[in-house]
């Protein structure tokens, strides 16, 4: 079965650099997917990282089933929850619990 | 029983017939929303809803309209379908006192249009 596991909160000072983690068991190679949540908007996609991808995104490989998402020079506005999705094909979606960011000014 | 139900699980239809899509959750959550998946992209917002009276747009809502029957039910329709709507469509619920905000999914509805 597939799972993913994310940092459940993480609080860092405006103007730091945040890595959010995304590590997952899977039986294949997935799209993994990171969508942003704002306090009271639903969810936005922020990337898209497939096997074809992966070297462009800071430190992710999909096939070490270990994607980060990298935020460099946080701002107050970055805090929200930030959720990582795994994707096979069109059938199965797995969904992280989330990361709450929180940027203290 | 699954928390979050859709119906049908599998439709198919031809072009210009109106459908809709059922969504039923018993997790008590006061938000809902429909998405849509296609191959290769992630999932895209239609209409979000945060109270019964709350009915919003999402990126994609051309198309579509939705109704907030009660707390418990929020159904998707296609006025009139186009092959482009040819997707898998997923509801989904979250409660805003949960620390994360985590949606939670219902098992999807594979709508053909021919």
């Amino acid at each position: 079965s597939n799972s993913v596991k994310q940092t459940g909160q993480i609080t860092v000072s405006e103007g730091a650099s945040v890595t959010m983690n995304c590590t997952y068991t899977s039986t294949g190679y997935p799209t993994l997917f990171w969508y942003v949540e704002y306090p009271s908007k639903p969810l936005q996609l922020l990337q898209r990282e497939t096997m074809e991808n992966s070297k462009n995104f800071g430190g992710g490989n999909i096939k070490d089933k270990n994607s980060p998402i990298v935020k460099y020079s946080v701002q107050v506005s970055d805090s929200a929850v930030y959720y990582c999705l795994l994707c096979f094909g069109n059938e199965k979606l797995t969904f992280g619990t989330g990361t709450r960011l929180t940027i203290i000014p | 029983d699954a928390d979050v139900t859709q119906t049908p699980r599998n439709r198919i239809t031809k072009t210009g017939k109106r459908i809709m899509l059922e969504c039923s959750q018993t997790k008590g959550h006061d938000r809902m929303y429909w998405y849509r998946q296609d191959p290769g992209l992630g999932l895209r917002l239609i209409y979000y809803s945060f109270d019964v009276k709350d009915i919003n747009k999402g990126e994609i809502s051309d198309g579509y309209s939705v109704s907030r029957q009660a707390q418990a039910k929020f159904s998707l329709s296609l006025e009139s379908a186009i092959p482009n709507q040819t997707a898998l469509y997923f509801c989904a619920t979250s409660d805003r006192q949960r620390v994360t905000n985590e949606q939670f999914f219902g098992p999807g509805t594979r709508l053909t249009v021919l």
